[in-house]
Parts: C-alpha cells; structure tokens; sequence
C-alpha cells in the first residue's frame, strides 16, 4: 500500500458524459501528477500540481482539466467523453516538487467509456 | 519534445534464465527511475540513477546508466515467477523540470 487513495477504482459512462477521479496524496506530500495509462500502453502524464498550484502540464486535452485543493487533495475532470478516453488514470505523489523526488502511485481508477 | 524508447516490449523467459530491458532517450537525461507494475497493480519505485556509468544493485536486479546519460539497462539474474511484470524506465530530461516521460516498457513473463 503506498498510501496514495484514488476514487473511484471503477467507473463506467458514455460517451459525452463528465466523470471526476478524485485522488488524496501520501500524508506530508506536496505535489499530485496525473497520467493515463491506455491498454498496453506507458504512461502519459497528464498535469502535476504542488502545493495547491500548477507546476507542470503534460499533454493533456483541453476536455480534462485538474485542481488541488487546501487540504492537498486533487481532482481530475474529464468532459465530452469519447471512446478512446477509456484508460487507467493514476494519480502519484511526492513529498516535493521535484523530478527527483519518489512518486508513490495510487491503486488507479479504471475508465470505461461506452 | 522528449522521447523515451524501451526494447523488448515482451519477453517471455525460463525461471532461472537472465532478463535485460533497455531504455534510449532522445536526449540527456539529468536522471532515470525504473518502475515495477505488477498485473493488475499500479507502478511502484525501484530505484533512481542520477551519476553518468551509475550502477546500483538490489538483490537480483543491476540498474546502470549509460556514460552519456541517454541510456539505461535493468538486468535481472535467475528470474523468478516474483518477477514478472512490466518494468518501466522514466527519465528526466534536462530542461523538463519535474516532468518525467515513461517508456513503453517491457512485459516479463516467466514460465516456472
């Protein structure tokens, strides 16, 4: 357990639709970065956040945007669903902002768009 | 913008047979971080090399960056069924401050 929580672990929508993911980093961790991961595929990341800020951006879709809130928790939202935004969607977090610095990876949520 | 390559994207050995996965990046990388994703699982850190020719070891598994800091290798000895999974390399580029970009990564599999 890397004490990284993501919910929810499964969501299932249609296509057009809106979801949050939501994510609540390690105690004591500053910065939140979001990736996909597509079947079979790496991980793309997305948009990370440290301390309540944007810190960097991925190439993420004008569709998905992300916060961080006081309490260090984050949000992913992602709008006008299509098929091919079905993907596992991790949230890590790290004690700084680094690139150095560890990322502990969540469980995931898994997003499937029919 | 960066670009990191990793060779095989499968590889199917023996228990007991050696395993190497290697990573290529399209430009000098200021570190590197291998990653361990389990069937089913998410990521979890392994390790980080920072210095040019870095080699660090854990148990089984030998971790090197390349002299031009643009490659790196994890060779695992004797797999066993533990290690299966797929192993990711991630660098991070000079100019890309805290973003770091994967690579594809190599599924092992291992046939006791």
């Amino acid at each position: 357990d890397s004490g990284v929580t993501q919910t929810p672990k499964h969501l299932i929508t249609a296509t057009g639709q809106r979801v949050t993911l939501r994510c609540s980093p390690r105690s004591g961790d500053l910065s939140v970065y979001w990736y996909q991961q597509s079947l079979d595929q790496g991980l793309q990341f997305l948009i990370q956040y440290y301390n309540g800020e944007e810190r960097a951006k991925g190439n993420i879709l004008e569709r998905f945007s992300a916060q961080q809130f006081p309490d260090l928790h984050s949000e992913l939202n992602l709008s006008s669903l299509e098929l091919g935004d079905s993907a596992l969607y991790f949230c890590a977090s790290s004690r700084l902002r680094q690139g150095t610095d560890t990322q502990y990876f969540g469980p995931g949520t898994r997003l499937t768009v029919l | 913008g960066q670009q990191v390559m990793q060779i095989p994207q499968y590889q199917h050995v023996q228990e007991g047979e050696d395993f190497t996965t290697y990573c290529n990046s399209s430009t000098t990388l200021s570190n590197i971080q291998w990653y361990k994703q389990r069937p089913g699982g998410h990521p979890v850190f392994l390790i980080q090399l920072v210095k040019s020719g870095e080699v660090k070891k854990q148990k089984r598994l030998t971790f090197q960056f390349g002299e031009a800091k643009k490659n790196s290798s994890l060779h695992i000895t004797a797999t066993q069924t533990t290690d299966v999974g797929t192993y990711f390399c991630a660098g991070l580029g000079e100019t890309s401050g805290s973003r770091l970009t994967f690579g594809e990564g190599t599924q092992l599999t291992v046939n006791p």
